[in-house]
């Protein structure tokens, strides 16, 4: 695609609840990185996939959050009971390849908000 | 954690001024990169600096780069109302993962 694409842009959610989002990287990117970004910080490294290989998830908060790219495209982010502390911009990114020498094309980021 | 610090934490300035902000970060790096945020919209990547980089220039954006003192400096010429945003210093830390770590960033705000 033209760019980095998620879904849903806004999620309300009650507390206690599942929710999944979604992240559909430019089609010729091997590596997709998701982030949590509170107000007013940089965003927080969770966790990235190598196609479909999940090489780092050092940095998701809990065993609540989980990520799968099985099939090396599309990703999901998946947070299960869901608390107020969750709440935040998620955002994906994709580069061609690996490393920090890569440039990261983001994505506009799914707001959720837990009540 | 977040890594990178910038500063200032805000800056407001006339159109036509010159912009600086600063980054500082704690552990040997490989590259720095500088990325914008304009307000509820996505990071675009601005300019990529490596570690055996001393200075950068892409159109108006000046960066510079100092390992010895673990900082960046991010210039941005003549400036305009169009480039108010937050930037953000990202990292990726020297053997270590592959990840980039960002800093909180500076809020600036170009008064025209």
């Amino acid at each position: 695609g033209a760019g980095v694409s998620q879904s849903p842009r806004y999620k309300v959610t009650k507390r206690g609840q599942d929710v999944t989002l979604r992240c559909d990287p430019i089609s010729s990117h091997a590596t997709l990185y998701w982030y949590q970004q509170a107000l007013g910080q940089g965003p927080e490294f969770l966790t990235y996939f190598n196609y479909e290989a999940q090489p780092d998830k050092s940095g998701l908060p809990s065993d609540r959050f989980s990520a799968e790219r099985p099939e090396g495209s599309i990703s999901t982010l998946t947070i299960q009971r869901t608390e107020q502390r969750d709440s935040a911009m998620y955002r994906c990114a994709s580069s061609l390849g690996r490393g920090g020498q890569e440039t990261q094309y983001f994505g506009p980021g799914t707001r959720l908000l837990v009540l | 954690s977040q890594q990178g610090e910038e500063d200032p934490q805000a800056l407001s300035i006339q159109e036509g001024e010159n912009a600086t902000m600063n980054c500082s970060y704690k552990t040997s790096i490989n590259n720095l990169q500088w990325y914008r945020q304009n307000s509820g919209r996505g990071l675009v990547h601005l300019i990529l600096i490596r570690s055996n980089e001393r200075e950068k220039h892409s159109g108006r954006l000046r960066v510079t780069l100092d390992t010895s003192k673990k900082s960046s400096s991010l210039l941005i010429t003549a400036s305009r109302a169009a480039d108010t945003a937050s930037y953000f210093c990202a990292t990726d830390a020297r053997g270590g993962s592959e990840k980039l770590v960002f800093g909180k960033g500076t809020k600036l705000t170009v008064n025209p």
